[in-house]
């Protein structure tokens, strides 16, 4: 049964700082990976999909990796910014078509 | 350009009356899926519709659960005789495709919670 976990739950950085969130998981068999943002009261935004047969994606400051045989993710933020302030979920597409959720990190970014 | 819509965004039940959520996906899309996610926890998923048909319920509680996607019309998600556990966000997604693989990308709505007292 695949399960997708998220270190850390909680993080608190300076504004500036690059930083660096986790996601595992415990079946490679994936058809991909996503990053989703989540803020408060509010729904989820996609981030950045990486194929399995891909290493990474980039978007602006986000970078995505993605390494199967080892189960894991990372979702890599360059010169954060207040404006990221948010919950950042992955998930993985598992071989029956269903993503599996983490259950997110808590990034605050103070000013 | 309207993206996925969910209705009510807050919706208050006591124990024991009936939620309907509402879901319209994105213009052309006909794959419906919904989520829940529980206070501190991650999303969990319930149910994929498609068009006038159930495609997987195998996330949705056996008992006062039930989803469905008319022919016309939004997704409907309905919960029977609300417990307190059934608070919640619920969210609602749409894709273009069969797989969310194929279209690279869910459409999220911006949730509906519940709030069971």
């Amino acid at each position: 049964k695949q399960e997708v976990t998220q270190i850390p739950a909680a993080l608190s950085v300076p504004e500036g700082e690059n930083l660096v969130l986790n996601c595992s998981f415990t079946d490679s068999a994936i058809y991909n990976l996503q990053w989703f943002r989540q803020d408060p009261g509010k729904g989820l935004t996609s981030l950045l999909l990486i194929q399995s047969s891909q290493r990474e994606q980039t978007s602006g400051r986000l970078n995505a990796s993605l390494d199967k045989s080892s189960g894991r993710s990372t979702l890599y933020i360059a010169a954060s910014q207040p404006g990221d302030s948010a919950t950042y979920l992955c998930a993985v597409e598992d071989s029956n078509y269903q993503l599996i959720w983490g259950a997110g990190t808590k990034l605050i970014i103070k000013p | 350009n309207a993206g996925v819509m969910q209705n009510p965004r807050h919706l208050v039940r006591r124990r024991g009356q009936e939620a309907r959520l509402r879901c319209s996906p994105m213009k052309g899309h006909s794959h419906v899926y919904w989520y829940r996610q529980l206070p501190e926890e991650g999303l969990k998923f319930m149910v994929y519709l498609q068009k006038e048909n159930i495609i997987d319920e195998s996330g949705m509680p056996k008992e006062r659960f039930s989803a469905e996607f008319p022919k016309e019309g939004p997704s409907i998600l309905r919960i029977q005789q609300v417990v307190r556990g059934d608070s919640a966000a619920y969210f609602c997604a749409s894709s273009l495709d069969l797989s969310p693989s194929s279209s690279g990308e869910l459409f999220f709505g911006e949730g509906s919670r519940l709030t069971v007292l």
